[in-house]
C-alpha cells in the first residue's frame, strides 16, 4: 500500500498560473519534505516541515511556499511558475530528524510549464 | 558542507554482469549512509543503508561497506538483471541539523538481455 502519495502524477500549468501540488502520508511521521527534481539530476531539497515547524533552504526561491495543515497533508505552492520551474516534485517523509531516519518518498508530481 | 560524488554514467552491462558504482563522500563526523534506486517515472525507493565505519547493507542481491578509512561507500552486486535498470543515487545525512539528505548527482545503469 502506497505510504506517500502525491497527486496529480502529471500537472500541466500554464506559464505565471498558480499551482499546488499535494502530498499525503499514512506513516504518521512527524517530518515531511519537498524536492525538486530535474532531468534525472540530485533531487534538491526546498524545504520541510518538523511537525508544524517551517523550515526553508536557503536558495529556496521566493515562488515557491508550502503549507503543513495537519501531519497527513502537505502542499507545494508555485505562485508564478516560470518554465526553468518545470520538474519532477517529490515529497518524502521521515519519522524524526535522526540521522539514521528513513526518508520515504512518495511517486512524484511531473509538473509541465506551458 | 557535506557533499557526495557518484560517477557518472551513463553504465551499460549486459545481464549477468558485475556491477560496482563507486561513490566517495565528505562529511563530518560520522554520517549515516543510503542508496537510493529511482525506477522510470517513479520516485525514490531506499536500497540500503548503513550507520557506522564496516557496516555493510546489502538488499535484493546489492551491497555496500561504510568504509570511513576512504570515505567511500561503493554499490555492488553479483549478477545484474534487466529489471535492475534504473538511477542509484547515493546519499548521506546527519552530523548537521536535522535529516538532511545530501545526494549524489546519480548514476544511470541500462542492464542489456
Amino acid at each position: 500500500d502506497a505510504m506517500v502519495i502525491q497527486n496529480p502524477r502529471y500537472q500541466v500549468t500554464q506559464f505565471g498560473k498558480p499551482v499546488t501540488l499535494s502530498c499525503s502520508q499514512t506513516l504518521n511521521h512527524n517530518v515531511m519534505y519537498w524536492y525538486q527534481q530535474k532531468s534525472s539530476q540530485a533531487p534538491k531539497l526546498l524545504f520541510h516541515y518538523y511537525d508544524k515547524d517551517f523550515n526553508n533552504e536557503a536558495d529556496t526561491p521566493d515562488n515557491f511556499q508550502s503549507r503543513r495543515p495537519n501531519t497527513s497533508f502537505c502542499f507545494l505552492d508555485i505562485r508564478s511558475p516560470g518554465l526553468g520551474d518545470a520538474a519532477m516534485y517529490l515529497c518524502a517523509t521521515s519519522r524524526d530528524k535522526g540521522m539514521n531516519t528513513e526518508a520515504f518518498f512518495g511517486q512524484g508530481t511531473r509538473l509541465t510549464v506551458v | 558542507g557535506n557533499s557526495v560524488t557518484q560517477m557518472e554514467g551513463p553504465v551499460t552491462l549486459s545481464e549477468e554482469a558485475f556491477l560496482t558504482i563507486n561513490c566517495t563522500y565528505t562529511a563530518t563526523g560520522y554520517p549515516s549512509l543510503f542508496w537510493y534506486v529511482q525506477y522510470p517515472g517513479e520516485g525514490l525507493q531506499l536500497l540500503l543503508k548503513a550507520t557506522k565505519a564496516d557496516d555493510k547493507g546489502s538488499n535484493k542481491g546489492f551491497e555496500a561497506t561504510y568504509r570511513k578509512e576512504t570515505t567511500s561507500f561503493h554499490l555492488e552486486k553479483g549478477s545484474v538483471q534487466v529489471s535492475d535498470s534504473a538511477v542509484y543515487f547515493c546519499a548521506l545525512s546527519g552530523t548537521n541539523a536535522g535529516n538532511m539528505l545530501t545526494f549524489g548527482g546519480g548514476t544511470r545503469l541500462m542492464v542489456k538481455p
